[in-house]
């Protein structure tokens, strides 16, 4: 059974950059894609964007020039980098693994992000 | 930026069937298939329902899906106490090339 468990910091200050890891326990990695999604507090959830094995991504056009996601295979593990964060970033930030046959069916456990001057 | 609207709550009584609509267009729900994730107060969003109608093991079979043109729907039949929770529906989007979510529906029992 796979288990996708996440950190990073937890508060931010305006202009700074969100960083957050993933990292997959038990499956294959190289099988799927491996996606970030949001919550911003009372709301719903939005996709940021996706990465395989090899480093293919997909992002959400609207936060395109903001976000950059990596993967590490060394380590099973993979990566959300969100540039120039305002308030508005202020969410829980989950990470997912995504197959083509059930979409996103396995989350991590979810990280607050709260951006605040 | 939700792309799929959903209506904002639906309830019902312990036992009663509830309906839940997801409506989108033919990029998204007119050309690929439907997700339903339940998401408990507090907690991670949770599989339910994957390709349009098929559940996962371990979901209840009171919780059944169906697509028809740019929609969906997601039906839960003998409500429980613990179904009460957020219900999104999610799809691929062929314009935007990734995922777009429903606005989300809470679902009250009564």
């Amino acid at each position: 059974q796979v288990q996708l468990q996440q950190w990073g910091a937890g508060m931010l200050k305006p202009s700074e950059t969100l960083s957050l890891t993933c990292a997959v326990y038990g499956g294959s990695f190289s099988d799927y894609y491996w996606s970030w999604i949001r919550q911003p507090p009372g709301k719903g959830l939005e996709w940021i964007g996706e990465i395989n094995h090899s480093g293919k991504t997909n992002y959400n056009p609207s936060l395109k020039s903001r976000v950059t996601i990596s993967v590490d295979t060394s380590k099973n593990q993979f990566s959300l980098h969100l540039r120039s964060v305002t308030a508005a970033d202020t969410a829980v930030y989950y990470c997912a693994r995504n197959w083509v046959l059930t979409g996103l069916d396995s989350w991590g456990q979810g990280t607050l992000v709260t951006v605040s001057s | 930026q939700s792309v799929l609207t959903q209506p904002p709550s639906a309830s019902g009584t312990p036992g009663q069937r509830v309906t839940i609509s997801c409506s989108g267009s033919s990029s998204n729900i007119g050309s690929n298939t439907v997700n339903w994730y339940q998401q408990l107060p507090g907690a991670a969003p949770k599989l339910l329902i994957y390709s349009n109608n098929q559940r996962p093991s371990g979901v209840p079979d009171r919780f059944s899906g169906s697509k028809s043109g740019t929609s969906a729907s997601l039906a839960i039949s003998g409500l429980q106490s613990e179904d009460e929770a957020d219900y999104y529906c999610v799809a691929w989007d062929d314009s935007l090339n990734g995922y777009v979510f429903g606005t989300g529906t809470w679902v009250a029992v009564l």
